[in-house]
Order: structure tokens, then C-alpha cells, then sequence
């Protein structure tokens, strides 16, 4: 299976809102709440933003938000700041006990 | 803290063999459904594999489908991944990661720091 479609690259203002893409099919974001959202800057790991398309985690500011529609899941970062610069992946559940990630947009705070 | 460290990684030739570690604490790891995702340098997240909180449950990827074992022994808290016939394109980040819990393929909650994994000869 083919990853998920995410698009290279996604820019701001500081305290403008910026909405990243995920896009998949009725088998993969489009089938199934699974999708999730991860923040990671470089050399880091990875950080849980999203949970299940619209379930932000313990600590997490609510300047992120998810959302989904028909095959196509959305973050959208509001308020955006300094920090937010980093590389953002999706994953959704694809079906037959197989995970899959998009391929990471790289958002920058201009 | 809820930590996960892994180790393990290193240098390895085509065709050989790797066990990876991730060592967990803080957390009650036999509760959890464990993964594994890996990175190849400069490129994107890809999943390898999980396990169940018992262990009796395993995926993989196509990718390593065959080549690779995931297990868990919850006396240690400590999941494993045993990487068998490697290839240049299994070199990457190996990142052990805890599912956030109450269903398998909800989101991972806590990553490990990452071992590099290196095939070439």
C-alpha cells in the first residue's frame, strides 16, 4: 500500500492559522477514526499532536486541532508560533492489521 | 517518567542479523499494545510492527514481513525486535514506540529516543 498524501511543504505567519492535508482512500483515512498526527523537529522523535482524527493529548496545545472529511484528514495549527516549525506526519489505519504514514509536510513559521 | 530506551543498533552487512531493545518504564508496560516505526535518513516515518500486551499478537509490514520478529518479554518490560536478512534499505532510525491505549491503532503516545540502524558492507 501506497503512503498517505501529504504536501511537501505548508508556510505561516507568526499568529496566522496554516492547515496541513492527509489525503487517502475509503480503505485507509477514509474507513476507519484512526488517524493520527505527529510533530517532530529535527533529530527528535516524534510527538503525539492528534489522536484518533480530533482527540488532542494531555499537554497539548489547543492551538492544534484534526479533523477529517470523506478520505482526507486535516491539522490545522491556529495562533501560529516560533516553535511550531517542524515536520508533521499522518498515519491512519489501513486495514488488515497494517498501519500507514503520510510523507510529511514541512511547516514553516515565515 | 514514562520513558522508553532503545539499543542495539549499529553497523551491520547485507544479509546479516540485529536485535534491537527498547526497555520501558513508568508505565504498565504489559498493559500496552507496543510498536515499532522506523526512519530512513532524511525520509518519512514507517511502521514495522506490533505487538500485543501479551505478546500471543503480531504484525508487520510488508516490508518486513518474513525478516523480522517483534517480541515482548513483560518480566524485563522490554520489547525486542530481532531484524533478520538485512538489506541496505532497512537503514534507518528504529524508533520503539507505546500505543496510546484501548485499541491497537490508536496513536503513539511515547516514542523512544531512536537507534540508528546502519546496512552496508
Amino acid at each position: 500500500q501506497s503512503a498517505l498524501t501529504q504536501p511537501p511543504s505548508a508556510s505561516g505567519s507568526p499568529g496566522q492559522s496554516v492547515t496541513i492535508s492527509c489525503t487517502g482512500s475509503s480503505s485507509d483515512v477514509g474507513g476507519y477514526n484512526y488517524v493520527s498526527w505527529y510533530q517532530q523537529h529535527p533529530g527528535k522523535a516524534p510527538k503525539l499532536m492528534i489522536d484518533e482524527v480530533s482527540k488532542r493529548p494531555s499537554g497539548v496545545p489547543d492551538r492544534f486541532s484534526g479533523s477529517k472529511s470523506g478520505n482526507t484528514a486535516s491539522l490545522t495549527v491556529s495562533g501560529l508560533q516560533a516553535e511550531d516549525e517542524a515536520d508533521y506526519y499522518c498515519s491512519s489505519y489501513a486495514g488488515s492489521n497494517n498501519l500507514l504514514f503520510g510523507g510529511g509536510t514541512k511547516l514553516t513559521v515565515l | 517518567e514514562v520513558q522508553l530506551v532503545e539499543s542495539g543498533g549499529g553497523l551491520v552487512q547485507p544479509g546479516g542479523s540485529l536485535r534491537l531493545s527498547c526497555a520501558a518504564s513508568g508505565f504498565t508496560f504489559s498493559s500496552y499494545v507496543m510498536s515499532w516505526v522506523r526512519q530512513a535518513p532524511g525520509k518519512g516515518l514507517e511502521w514495522v510492527s506490533v505487538i500485543s500486551g501479551s505478546g500471543g499478537s503480531t504484525y508487520y509490514a510488508d516490508s518486513v514481513k518474513g525478516r523480522f520478529t517483534i517480541s515482548r518479554d513483560n518480566s524485563k518490560k522490554t520489547l525486542y525486535l530481532q531484524m533478520n536478512s538485512l538489506r541496505a534499505e532497512d537503514t534507518a532510525v528504529y524508533y520503539c514506540a507505546k500505543v496510546a491505549g484501548g485499541y491497537w491503532w490508536r496513536g503513539f503516545d511515547i516514542w523512544g529516543q531512536g537507534t540508528m540502524v546502519t546496512v552496508s558492507s
